[in-house]
């Protein structure tokens, strides 16, 4: 079955300017959560959602925004982009919530800002 | 804030060779030990989900080993191959969000 895809794999935005990027779940996941990843961090968590609602959220400013559709796809949005939103953003999917369910993740989405 | 630390935070061995990495993590609030291997260009990839202390799984030549009174995890690969070259991340289950080590870069050479 198809993996977690995600939307548009590379992009080049201007400071200021908002994104939104997209993620299609794994056919019966539930859950998708968001991570970035900026040179020299590890994967940061961005947030959760399940079943359309947002469960947990990292520390990261509200510029960064997310929601969850009924077909379980989900979207996150970055408003005002600065340089240091430039980074990896995964997706990742789950049947349910985590705690020993199997996380899969997509390729990402490279986002550029100049 | 969970602290998750991972070394080495590199390795560079020989074809052949057997290796192992360290995963620590603070030991309260402990639901699961997910461990990734992430190739470049590549999404990470599942290795393993553990859960319980004393568990213990393997893939082939890789297996891990978990200890949840203490807080750590090990990775272990047996013949090392130039395709296991990747970084491994463990990433413990905390009130439902992973919280990802820096990884360890493993490099084998032929």
């Amino acid at each position: 079955k198809a993996g977690v895809t995600q939307t548009p794999r590379y992009l080049i935005k201007t400071r200021g300017q908002q994104v939104t990027l997209s993620c299609s779940p794994i056919s019966g996941h539930r859950s998708v959560s968001w991570y970035q990843q900026t040179p020299g961090q590890g994967l940061q968590f961005l947030f959760e959602y399940f079943s359309e609602t947002q469960r947990n959220k990292g520390n990261f400013p509200g510029r960064f925004s997310g929601r969850q559709f009924s077909n379980s796809r989900s979207e996150m949005n970055v408003s005002t982009l600065e340089l240091g939103d430039s980074a990896l953003y995964l997706c990742a999917s789950s049947f349910s919530s985590f705690s020993g369910n199997t996380i899969y993740f997509g390729e990402g989405s490279w986002l550029t800002v100049v | 804030i969970l602290n998750v630390e991972q070394s080495p935070q590199s390795l560079h061995v020989q074809e052949g060779d057997s290796t192992n990495f360290t995963c620590s993590f603070p030991s309260s609030n402990f639901y699961a030990l997910h461990w990734y291997r992430w190739e470049t260009a590549k999404s990470p990839e599942a290795l393993f989900v553990m859960t319980l202390n004393g568990d213990e799984k393997k893939k082939g030549r890789i297996s891990a080993t978990l200890n949840t009174k203490e807080g750590y995890s090990y990775l272990y690969i047996k013949g090392s191959q130039p395709e296991d070259s990747a970084t491994y991340l463990c990433a413990p289950d905390n009130t439902d969000k992973l919280i990802f080590g820096t990884g360890t870069r493993l490099q084998v050479f032929p």
